[in-house]
């Protein structure tokens, strides 16, 4: 079975500086995505990025990009120009690619990360 | 075009009460989920449908029940309420196609006494 693994409880960054993320996933399948995860205090689960394992380039979106390195297992997520608006908590997942229906291909997630903005 | 929505938003329990918790999507998705998430915690997966009537086992299943008897439609019900399932109610619903992201639901806040 999968595993995901964030061993960041929390993270605080000051306002427009950088803040960087850490996950680490336990698979033996070669074809997957991964994805970050935003909940605010609405609770309302938010797709920030996601990263497909069989592309080398790593996934962009605005102030968001990822740094995925695919022998280790890892996939971090870095934060730049960090605003009020990015306090939440940060869950990584994992999804395997293989499509087998009954399986449902389901999500696994890590316990999160919860990042507070400093003003 | 309303997403994925959830019913009720917030509900108090008392131990042994039964309840259902409905999630409607309106993607006409054929795949369905429903998780929780317990303090400090990830979502841990309690049962997931691949389509209309059929349901199966996630991570967390025990004290919980499902049924996808319509397509949009997917109930979890708690037959007699225990404090250990005071938590919040995840819904999410997806195509079948192996690139499509899950779509999540806005959470059902379950407190059980």
């Amino acid at each position: 079975a999968q595993t995901v693994t964030q061993s960041q409880p929390e993270m605080s960054v000051q306002e427009a500086e950088t803040v960087t993320l850490s996950c680490t996933y336990d698979t033996s399948e070669s074809d997957y995505y991964l994805f970050w995860y935003k909940q605010p205090p609405s609770r309302q689960m938010i797709l920030v990025i996601r990263q497909e394992a069989y592309k080398q380039q790593n996934a962009t979106e605005n102030r968001f990009s990822v740094n995925f390195q695919k022998a280790a297992k890892s996939f971090s997520l870095k934060i730049s120009d960090s605003q009020l608006g990015d306090a939440a908590m940060y869950f990584c997942a994992y999804r395997s690619a293989l499509m087998i229906k009954a399986a449902g291909n389901k999500l696994t997630f890590g316990g999160g990360t919860r990042v507070l903005v400093k003003p | 075009n309303a997403g994925v929505t959830q019913t009720p938003k917030f509900r108090v329990l008392k131990t042994g009460q039964s309840m259902t918790l409905l999630c409607a999507q309106d993607m006409n998705h054929e795949y369905m989920y429903w998780y929780r998430q317990d303090p400090g915690m990830g979502l841990r997966l309690i049962h997931y449908s691949v389509g209309e009537g059929t349901t199966a086992k996630g991570e967390v299943p025990d004290g919980y029940n499902v049924s996808r008897l319509k397509k949009q439609n997917f109930l979890l019900g708690l037959e007699s309420a225990a404090p250990s399932q005071t938590s919040v109610y995840f819904c999410a619903s997806r195509r079948t196609s192996a690139r499509e992201t899950q779509y999540f639901g806005p959470g059902t806040r379950l407190l059980v006494l």
